[in-house]
């Protein structure tokens, strides 16, 4: 099963604006990883933030992590069309090295 | 830095046929590598882990047998489709990691094998 879920599913905004993602979790983490995809390509790691970390910016990005929900935002600031892709979250947890991915979220930044 | 490459970036084969898809880390040693497989419009879904000079580690419900995995270096790892079918069309995704700390490690994701079995 799926450890993160995220919404929205797809997001549609015009250039500019912010786009915010959330991701939910089930178990505990050690991490919690923001990864891009572009169509048909491999993943871009964007931010990590630890699981003692409540906030981190890297530059129009920035992460907030609740451990108490089990929940992580992904906010870009001044949207770009050049931001176009599949956002998703994935969590380290317990002992192990394994990354689980989140269902991710497709945006669409139109001109 | 952090290059993780694949090869081949695209295949399409018969079925019944086997696949290799080679992934390398070009400007690091990977202590561990993990063969990811993605469907259309879906989620990663990690297949295997594996570890420089031993078994790979198989995730519930894959097939060892029909997915070969063999870690022969620090620097390269290799997924072999065996007996390809049309439902083992998909998208397969590589990355590496170095071990640094538990809470700090990333993986490095190569650029992904699109495989189309006819």
């Amino acid at each position: 099963s799926q450890q993160g879920e995220e919404d929205p599913q797809a997001l549609s905004i015009q250039e500019g604006e912010n786009a915010t993602m959330n991701c939910s979790y089930k178990t505990s983490i050690n991490n919690l990883q923001w990864y891009r995809q572009n169509s048909g390509r491999g993943l871009v790691h964007l931010i990590l933030i630890r699981s003692n970390e409540r906030e981190k910016h890297s530059g129009r990005l920035r992460v907030t992590l609740d451990t108490s929900k089990k929940s992580s935002s992904l906010l870009i600031t001044a949207s770009r069309a050049a931001d176009t892709a599949s956002y998703f979250c994935a969590t380290r947890g317990g002992g192990g090295n394994k990354l689980t991915f989140g269902t991710g979220t497709q945006l669409k930044v139109e001109l | 830095g952090a290059v993780v490459s694949q090869h081949p970036s695209r295949v399409i084969c018969k079925s019944g046929t086997s696949v290799k898809i080679e992934c390398r880390s070009l400007d690091f040693q990977a202590t561990t590598m993990f063969w990811y497989r993605q469907f259309p419009k879906q989620s990663l879904m990690l297949m295997a882990t594996s570890n420089e000079g031993s078994k790979a580690t198989y995730e519930q419900g894959v097939e060892k047998d029909k997915f070969l995995i063999n870690h022969a270096s620090l620097t390269l790892s290799t997924l072999t489709v065996t007996s390809a079918h049309p439902e083992d069309s998909s998208f397969y995704i590589c990355s590496a990691s170095y071990r640094t700390d538990s809470l700090t490690d990333t993986q490095y994701f190569g650029p992904g094998t699109r495989l189309t079995v006819l």
